[in-house]
Formats: structure tokens, C-alpha cells, sequence
């Protein structure tokens, strides 16, 4: 069974320019969560789906993060425009559902932005 | 609301010794606690998890930890440090009900470095 892939592994873009990362859970796992790891912090939790639902996006940094989960499957990030305060690691995990099942993540995007 | 406190951001041990990560948690509710470990250039692996049965956890390569809950406090232990167990490791806590449900609160990481 494929585990959770993130696209693109590496991403270096100048500020103010846009870019979108993707996230494919594991087959059959409804939630899907994003977070993002910023140089010298912690990780921390950006949103949560539930199939195409946004069930918790208190994490969102601001208004130029944007994600989707169309059809429920794979899911994408945009940051637009991007700011060197984005840069990090942003990591996607998924679950089978969000009782007590394990989130398992995939390997993340580390975006640079210059 | 809910934290996580990792005591040491740096733990240094020799090979074949013991390890002690140490964590603390604060949480309103019934908390389930994570150990997850990351590699590098590697993703998050799942080394071990509490959620409300037995106090002392068993995980993968050998780790385990023990829920403490007079103490709020979840210390990732192994009795001989193997050079691969080199990696930062994070203690993590979600809610068990409530509208944080599901979302994971981490750790600042501890880095484990294992001499030869």
C-alpha cells in the first residue's frame, strides 16, 4: 500500500511569486491534514479535512494560503503571493478517521522562498 | 487547550547506553500521546502511542514509553541507544473529544545523536 506522497519535494521561488503543493493521502482515509514546520519552531497544524470539508482551518497563517480537496482525494496548498516568512517545511498527513487512528505523514514540501 | 513540552532540544548518548527523551503535556481532556521520529531527509514515522489503555507503551526498534498522568508526563525510553536511532524525535498530543478533535500539537523536537 502507497503511503502518503508529497509533490514537489523541493520548491525555491522568489517572493511574491505563487506555488502550489500537493498532497496524495493513503487510499480510503477521509481526513487530511496540513502543517507546516517554519526553521527553528515547532510543527505546527495548518487545517484539517474531512472528505471535501473543511472540518478545522484555525491553523491558516493568513488569507494567501489557500487549500482545496476536490472530489475528496488529493489535496492542494497554494501560497499567493508567497513571503520569505513561508518558508518551511509543510507536511500532509492522513487517517483512517480522526478518533484515536494514527496520522501518517508523508515526507514534505521544503519551500524556500527568497 | 493543549501543549506539549520537550525538556531537552539536544540529548547525546553512547551507543549501547540508555536513552531518556522527556515530555510533558498539559491538556483539558483525555489526551491520546504520540512519539513520532524523523530521520533525515526522511517523513514522520509513528514510533509509538497512548491512548488510555495500558500506562506503559511498547513501540517499534525497541522504545516505549509510560504515561504518567500524577506527573502530566510521557518520556520516550530504550534501554541501549543503537546508531540508527539517530533522529529527532517528537512527542505530540491530540484531544480525545472536543473541536480540536484529530488535530495533532507538537513537541519542539529533541535531537538524539548516538556516539560510536
Amino acid at each position: 500500500e502507497a503511503g502518503v506522497t508529497q509533490f514537489p519535494s523541493h520548491s525555491v521561488i522568489e517572493k511574491g511569486q505563487t506555488v502550489t503543493l500537493r498532497c496524495d493521502p493513503i487510499s480510503g482515509h477521509d481526513n487530511l491534514y496540513w502543517y507546516r514546520r517554519v526553521m527553528g519552531k515547532e510543527i505546527k497544524f495548518l487545517l484539517h479535512f474531512v472528505k471535501e470539508s473543511k472540518q478545522d482551518e484555525s491553523g491558516m497563517p493568513n488569507n494567501r494560503f489557500l487549500a482545496e480537496r476536490t472530489g475528496g482525494t488529493y489535496s492542494t496548498l497554494k501560497v499567493q503571493p508567497a513571503e520569505l516568512e513561508d518558508s518551511g517545511v509543510y507536511f500532509c498527513a492522513s487517517s483512517q478517521d480522526n478518533s484515536r487512528n494514527t496520522q501518517y505523514f508523508g515526507p514534505g514540501t521544503r519551500l524556500t522562498v527568497l | 487547550a493543549q501543549s506539549v513540552t520537550q525538556l531537552d532540544s539536544h540529548v547525546s548518548v553512547s551507543e549501547g547506553t540508555p536513552v531518556l527523551l522527556r515530555c510533558n503535556y498539559s491538556s483539558s481532556y483525555s489526551p491520546s500521546l504520540f512519539w513520532y521520529v524523523q530521520h533525515p531527509n526522511k517523513g514522520l514515522q509513528l514510533l509509538l502511542k497512548y491512548t488510555s489503555a495500558a500506562t506503559l507503551v511498547k513501540g517499534i526498534n525497541g522504545f516505549e514509553a509510560e504515561f504518567k498522568k500524577s506527573e502530566t508526563s510521557f518520556h520516550l525510553t530504550k534501554p541501549s541507544a543503537h546508531m540508527s536511532d539517530a533522529a529527532e524525535y517528537f512527542c505530540v498530543v491530540t484531544l480525545s473529544g472536543g473541536t480540536s478533535y484529530g488535530k495533532l500539537t507538537f513537541g519542539q523536537g529533541t535531537i538524539l545523536t548516538v556516539h560510536p
